[in-house]
């Protein structure tokens, strides 16, 4: 079974609006990561949080991290047409060592 | 040079073929994996090589077969493949094996016929 699951799996947004998508996870973790992949091509790494922080920004991307809940948050705020994509999350966990699991990933659209 | 390369682009082969994928990496990256991607599924790793040799085989039947020849270049010999196989192959690289942020490849868009 996947390690993260993304809640929505979809989403459709005017841009100018924010998108917010969430990954949960069972297992302790290093670090989680989030990676944006266009259409049919490969996985570019947006933004990598560790186990020990709660909340980072990378310009219009805010990733947070409840380590309690298991659970990580991605905001796109400003969205725009060229942030249409899947997004997905990644956990590299504790007992598996250099091993990246993704969630299912969440599809955006963004409607000009 | 920040750039993951895989070639072919696309590949279109019979269940009797042999084929190879490549990958190829400048950025000095010690650690380089193997993904299959299915259509609108997250990717799922087959193998990873640290230091040019196979530290992850993720269970990933026999007709597929990595190579890794030296730290910049990463193979996926094919064959035998079944038509259920057809699927996005993707490459990635990490600086080292622990990682963390992994550089994709474009991929390789696979149709096994």
């Amino acid at each position: 079974s996947q390690q993260g699951e993304e809640d929505p799996q979809a989403l459709s947004i005017q841009e100018g609006e924010n998108a917010t998508m969430n990954c949960s996870y069972k297992t302790s973790i290093n670090n989680l990561q989030w990676y944006r992949q266009n259409s049919g091509r490969g996985l570019v790494h947006l933004i990598l949080i560790r186990s020990n922080e709660r909340e980072k920004h990378s310009g219009r991307l805010r990733v947070t991290l409840d380590t309690s809940k298991k659970s990580s948050s991605l905001l796109i705020t400003a969205s725009r047409a060229a942030d249409t994509a899947s997004y997905f999350c990644a956990t590299e966990l504790k007992a598996a060592g250099n091993k990246l699991t993704f969630g299912g990933g969440t599809r955006v659209l963004v409607k000009p | 040079d920040t750039e993951v390369t895989q070639t072919p682009k696309h590949l279109v082969m019979g269940m009797t073929n042999k084929k190879s994928l490549k990958c190829e990496q400048h950025m000095g990256h010690r650690a380089m994996y193997w993904y299959k991607q299915k259509a609108k599924k997250p990717p799922e790793l087959m193998f990873v090589y640290s230091y040019e040799k196979l530290s992850i085989n993720e269970s990933v039947p026999s007709r597929f077969s990595p190579e890794c020849p030296n730290s910049s270049l990463l193979n996926l010999h094919l064959h035998a493949l079944q038509p259920e196989d057809s699927a996005l192959y993707l490459c990635a690289s990490s600086q080292g094996p622990n990682i963390e942020t992994q550089y994709f490849g474009p991929g390789t868009r696979l149709l096994v016929l």
